[in-house]
């Protein structure tokens, strides 16, 4: 069973581009979380989904950022017209649907943004 | 709002003496409670979960413990290697989202 799988786990982008970070969760995972993590910092949560549901994007800025998690395929973050600001590492965690909420939680590797 | 904190920030030990790292939190209306390790670089790899109902988890060298009435977590680390220094971070979910403590940075000296 393969864990929560990040691609790419570098970009590189220049001020203005678009970053699009993709999260495959583990097999028989519906919950997905996004977390971003600057250096010597903590995790920060950014947006929790279900397939096709955002259910918390609380921790997400209202601009220029947005997540999904379709039917079929990944979970995309995606972040357009990139700042400085934006360098960081983003991890993807997924967890499984139980009676009470989510349950464990698995992290991908983690993709890291620098911003030109 | 529930707020996790780890206590040492930072922790330096010499090889093969026994540890503990603490969690707190706020809110003990928690359904599980979760350690993880954090190599440089590297994503979380999760160690020990513990649901709410329960009062310690093990493995292998690693024991965690919760008291949900007090809000606190310890993870004890026996006899511990330098391919323990890691950061470890302790999280609590309250059903659908989790709040992740600071961390502890822990290096464990040859």
């Amino acid at each position: 069973n393969a864990g929560v799988m990040q691609n790419p786990r570098h970009l590189v982008r220049r001020r203005g581009q678009e970053a699009r970070l993709r999260c495959s969760p583990m097999k028989g995972h519906s919950h997905v979380y996004w977390y971003r993590q600057l250096p010597e910092e903590g995790l920060k949560f950014m947006v929790y989904l279900q397939k096709e549901n955002i259910i918390d994007e609380s921790g997400m800025p209202k601009e220029r950022f947005s997540a999904e998690f379709p039917k079929e395929g990944p979970s995309i973050l995606r972040i357009q017209q990139v700042v400085r600001g934006d360098s960081a590492a983003y991890f993807c965690a997924s967890s499984p649907l139980i009676a009470q909420g989510a349950g464990e939680l698995f992290f991908g590797e983690g993709s890291r943004l620098t911003v030109l | 709002k529930q707020e996790v904190t780890q206590i040492p920030a930072a922790l330096s030990v010499p090889e093969g003496e026994n540890l503990v790292l603490n969690c707190s939190f706020t809110d003990s209306a928690i359904y599980n409670l979760q350690w993880f390790r954090q190599d440089p670089g590297k994503g979380l790899t999760s160690l020990l979960l513990i649901q709410s109902s329960q009062r310690e988890q093990t493995s292998g060298r690693l024991n965690a413990s919760l008291d949900k009435s007090s809000g606190r977590s310890t993870l004890y680390i026996a006899a511990s290697q330098p391919g323990d220094s890691a950061t470890y971070l302790c999280a609590v979910t309250t059903g659908n989202q989790f709040y992740f403590g600071t961390g502890t940075s822990l290096t464990v000296i040859p």
